[in-house]
């Protein structure tokens, strides 16, 4: 299994271009997740699917969206880059055996490092 | 006041050091998870537990909910352990994963 995949692993934009980070598991899990890491700062979910057609919010959703057409893929987009959204980007899945996205092990991708200029 | 935090911040061992990573927490939770991220940047889970305390090779984490508190040990330490360990709760009223800032160790040869 190649597990959690990410694509790109590096991007530059500016400011205002839209793009879509890609993000793809092997392991038929349930949940999926977003998280942005800046510096000093702990992981911070975006946004999150408990299945394929459901999506909901995270802490910091603005700017972003999301969207579950198959199990497999977790697409994020950005909509208008800002400077703000510079970091690095981090999708997650987790098999939901026990019932919820946050009760059973997560399983990381490498991780997308994004600069907004 | 984060709801979660982590100390130390940062740790440099000597390799053979017994370590000792806390974590806690201010609020209810129904799980708590220790990660590892490397120096590269990839994260990798090493434990979800939501009481007592588990084991899994050189590396020991133990909860006591009563007192809201983790820690994750690691014995016999190399420098291959050294990374950037994280403490993440799972709130429990249906909340998602809340995360510490890590602890950055680096175990010296």
């Amino acid at each position: 299994n190649a597990g959690v995949t990410q694509t790109p692993k590096f991007q530059v934009l500016k400011t205002g271009q839209s793009m879509t980070l890609q993000c793809a598991q092997d392991m038929n899990h349930e949940y999926m997740s977003w998280y942005r890491q800046d510096p000093g700062m702990g992981l911070r979910l975006i946004h999150y699917s408990v299945g394929a057609g459901i999506t909901d919010q995270g802490e910091v959703p603005n700017g972003y969206n999301v969207s579950r057409s198959t199990t497999e893929d977790f697409p994020l987009r950005l909509l208008s880059a800002a400077p703000s959204q510079t970091s690095v980007y981090f999708c997650a899945s987790s098999p939901g055996t026990s019932g919820s996205a946050w009760t059973d092990t997560q399983y990381f991708g490498p991780g997308t490092r994004l600069t907004v200029l | 006041k984060n709801e979660v935090e982590q100390s130390p911040q940062n740790l440099t061992a000597q390799e053979g050091e017994f370590i000792t990573i806390n974590c806690s927490y201010s609020v209810g939770i129904s799980a708590l998870h220790w990660l590892q991220q490397h120096p590269g940047g990839g994260i990798v889970s090493l434990f979800m537990l939501s009481s007592g305390k588990k084991k899994h090779g050189r590396l020991i984490a133990t909860i006591n909910i009563q007192e809201k508190h983790s820690s994750l040990h690691i014995t016999a330490s190399h420098p291959r352990d050294s990374a950037v360990y994280i403490c993440a709760v799972r709130s429990g009223s249906q909340g998602n994963l809340i995360f510490g800032k890590g602890t950055k160790l680096s175990v010296k040869p």
